[in-house]
């Protein structure tokens, strides 16, 4: 069974630009969940999507956006890049049905924003 | 409202010493408590989780956790270390209606041969 697949793995971005990382869930699940990591704030969480609908959302400011697909893949999208926007951004599926579930998470997305 | 805390934010064992790696817990509902490890430059691999079926929980690579309700405690041991468990090590928390994972700062783990 297929795990959780990021895209692209790494990227470079200029201040102002935008970015749209990708994330396929594991077939199956209809949860898909998306966290920032960086060294000084540790993992955080951005928001979460269950069958197309936002259901949960992190205290970021409205530059991060996400959405999800019928087939439960989703994208995550930052507006206006800042240099602090540079960190890992992990995704991760569940079957969503239950707060129990286990949490799968992806390889990640490496930004640099220069 | 959930939070985590992890005492120590780097721990040095030996080779075939004990892990032991520390996890606090605050929640407002019934939690589930997870454990998941982080190699260099990868994404979080899960270890085990607690969701109320036992308090001891057993996870891969040879790691177990016990859930202490009366402490808050879901600390994660293994007995003897292993040169391929130095990584990092998140401890995370949901609950009951709850969709989302609260992190701990993670715990680096080095083994010293």
């Amino acid at each position: 069974k297929a795990g959780v697949t990021q895209t692209p793995r790494y990227l470079i971005k200029t201040r102002g630009q935008q970015v749209t990382l990708s994330c396929s869930p594991i077939s199956g699940h209809r949860s898909v969940s998306w966290y920032q990591q960086t060294p000084g704030q540790g993992l955080q969480f951005l928001f979460e999507y269950f069958s197309e609908t936002q259901r949960n959302k992190g205290n970021f400011p409205g530059r991060f956006s996400g959405r999800q697909f019928s087939n439960s893949r989703s994208e995550m999208n930052v507006s206006t890049l800042e240099l602090g926007d540079s960190a890992l951004y992990l995704c991760a599926s569940s079957s969503g049905d239950s707060s129990g579930n286990t949490i799968y998470f992806g390889e990640g997305s490496w930004l640099t924003v220069v | 409202a959930q939070s985590v805390t992890q005492l120590g934010s780097h721990v040095s064992v030996s080779e075939g010493a004990l892990v032991l790696l520390r996890c606090n817990y605050s929640s407002s509902v019934p939690p589930y408590l997870f454990w998941y490890v982080q190699y260099p430059n990868q994404g979080l691999q899960l270890l085990l989780k607690y969701t109320s079926a036992a308090t001891l929980v057993k996870g891969i690579n040879g790691f177990e956790a016990e859930f202490k309700k009366s402490e808050t405690s879901f600390h994660l041991t293994k007995p003897s270390a292993h040169m391929s468990d130095a990584a990092e090590y998140f401890c995370a928390v949901t609950g009951a209606g709850s969709y989302q994972l609260t992190f701990g700062k993670g715990t680096k783990l080095s083994v010293i041969p």
